[in-house]
């Protein structure tokens, strides 16, 4: 069956050190996206893809940078980590349009000492 | 911009009591409408949906239907159960100039009690 993985599911880190979150679908979606979820706030875009080479800043981009040279991954890059990127990290895909469904995946926890 | 306006919870109900959550939207355009369901410790996954005006998307006894001339998009269940705990996302994604980005409102909390 299709899926979406993340990884690590947990990560615990120091301030000002640089880490890369995973990000893998299967589904073979052009559509690729970043979110970051905390209390009050839902959820907050940070960054997406429509294919391989296209990246975009969503609404709280700054800090985060992401690339993508296939089809399957997105890897999510805090490079210089700082307490208020301590939150739950959820990457999702989607087909082409407006109609299609969100697959989401398990969700990273991260925290930043 | 688009927006998605959901009720705040936590909402607490009893086993078998029914359920709505309500939700409204504004948006630019055409949208089609989402609920996603978050169970403690995963990620959202797809309820129901529905992409146009009067359709009526249901899943495991939810319900809602895509009403323009309210924006709204309610979710319905007539008897809930403990398993239905969860947080629930209502959204919206509408092709504004090539852009597929969904729009999610806040998620409200449902906590159903034997």
């Amino acid at each position: 069956d299709a899926e979406i993985t993340q990884s690590p599911r947990h990560k615990i880190t120091e301030t000002g050190r640089q880490v890369t979150l995973a990000c893998h679908q299967t589904w073979n979606h052009n559509n690729m996206f970043w979110y970051r979820q905390d209390l009050g706030h839902g959820l907050r875009l940070i960054h997406y893809s429509y294919g391989v080479q296209d990246t975009n800043k969503g609404e709280v981009s700054d800090g985060y940078s992401v690339s993508r040279s296939n089809t399957e991954d997105l890897p999510l890059t805090l490079e210089s980590a700082a307490s208020s990127q301590t939150s739950v990290y959820f990457c999702a895909s989607s087909e082409y349009t407006s109609t299609d469904t969100q697959y989401f995946g398990p969700g990273t926890r991260l925290t930043v000492l | 911009g688009d927006s998605v306006t959901q009720m705040e919870g936590p909402v607490t109900l009893s086993e078998e009591a029914f359920l709505t959550i309500n939700c409204t939207y504004t948006a630019t355009g055409y949208p089609s409408l989402f609920w996603y369901v978050q169970y403690p410790g995963e990620g959202l996954q797809l309820l129901l949906k529905a992409t146009k005006a009067d359709d009526k998307g249901s899943n495991k006894g939810f319900e809602a239907t895509y009403r323009k001339e309210t924006t709204s998009f309610h979710l319905e269940k007539g008897s809930v159960q403990v398993s239905d705990s969860a947080v629930y996302f209502c959204a919206l994604s509408t092709p504004t100039g090539g852009s597929y980005i969904p729009t999610f409102g806040r998620g409200t909390s449902l906590i159903v009690h034997p």
